[in-house]
């Protein structure tokens, strides 16, 4: 069975820190996503990465693939109060041609002035 | 291109009536998923279609929930007769995954909130 963790569940930080949220997927996937929900928004695809290794930026956002330890991180760096919103990780899986697409329980970050 | 459009945005309804959520998605896009959002179980996936055809239901909660997809632009999911249990924001999504080195990146409509008086 695919399942998908996400830690920290919640998460308040500074601004101006670093943090990484991590993404621990239970079974063989090379696809990893990450989503961006602001409140009572709909979610926004952030990342797709396809490999083992990938690596994606975006400002201050930066996702990265380890398909071998089935791990992917999303790192935050010099955190700004509008990156406040809920993070999501999901991974799909090919299988006899139909996709298992799960997400993660997701990430609720809030950044404090 | 106006991205994935869901209809309403907003229902409220009363027990036993029956409720119809719509969904039109990217143009070109060959999936459309179904997720219902609540803070107590998440982001669920009920049903999603490939080129019009359902491929896994698995997450349908019951036989009171029903999804057709009768052409490439139009999707409805039906809940009949609504429960209270059944409050929730439902989104639709839609993806193209079908070329060679595909991958399924996912864009989802406004979503519906439901309310089940």
């Amino acid at each position: 069975e695919l399942k998908v963790e996400q830690n920290p569940l919640f998460l308040s930080m500074q601004e101006g820190k670093n943090y990484t949220i991590y993404c621990n997927y239970s079974t063989t996937s090379d696809r990893l996503y990450w989503y961006r929900q602001d409140p009572g928004k709909s979610l926004e695809s952030l990342f797709v990465l396809l490999s083992n290794g990938a690596v994606k930026q975006e400002g201050r956002l930066m996702a990265s693939l380890d398909t071998k330890a089935r791990l992917s991180t999303l790192h935050i760096t010099a955190a700004v109060h509008d990156l406040s919103a809920t993070y999501f990780c999901a991974v799909d899986r090919l299988t006899s041609g139909t996709y298992k697409y799960i997400f993660g329980t997701g990430t609720r970050l809030k950044v404090l002035a | 291109d106006a991205g994935v459009i869901q209809s309403p945005r907003h229902e409220v309804t009363e027990m036993g009536q029956e409720v119809t959520l719509r969904c039109k998605p990217i143009s070109g896009h060959d999936y459309l998923f179904w997720y219902r959002q609540t803070m107590m179980r998440g982001l669920e996936l009920l049903i999603y279609f490939n080129n019009n055809v359902p491929i896994d239901d698995s997450g349908m909660p019951e036989d009171r929930f029903s999804a057709k997809m009768p052409n490439a632009s139009f999707s409805t999911l039906k809940i009949q007769p609504s429960e209270p249990r059944d409050s929730a924001v439902y989104f639709c999504a839609s993806s193209f995954a079908s070329g060679i080195n595909s991958y399924n990146e996912q864009f989802f409509g406004p979503g519906t909130r439901l309310t089940v008086l």
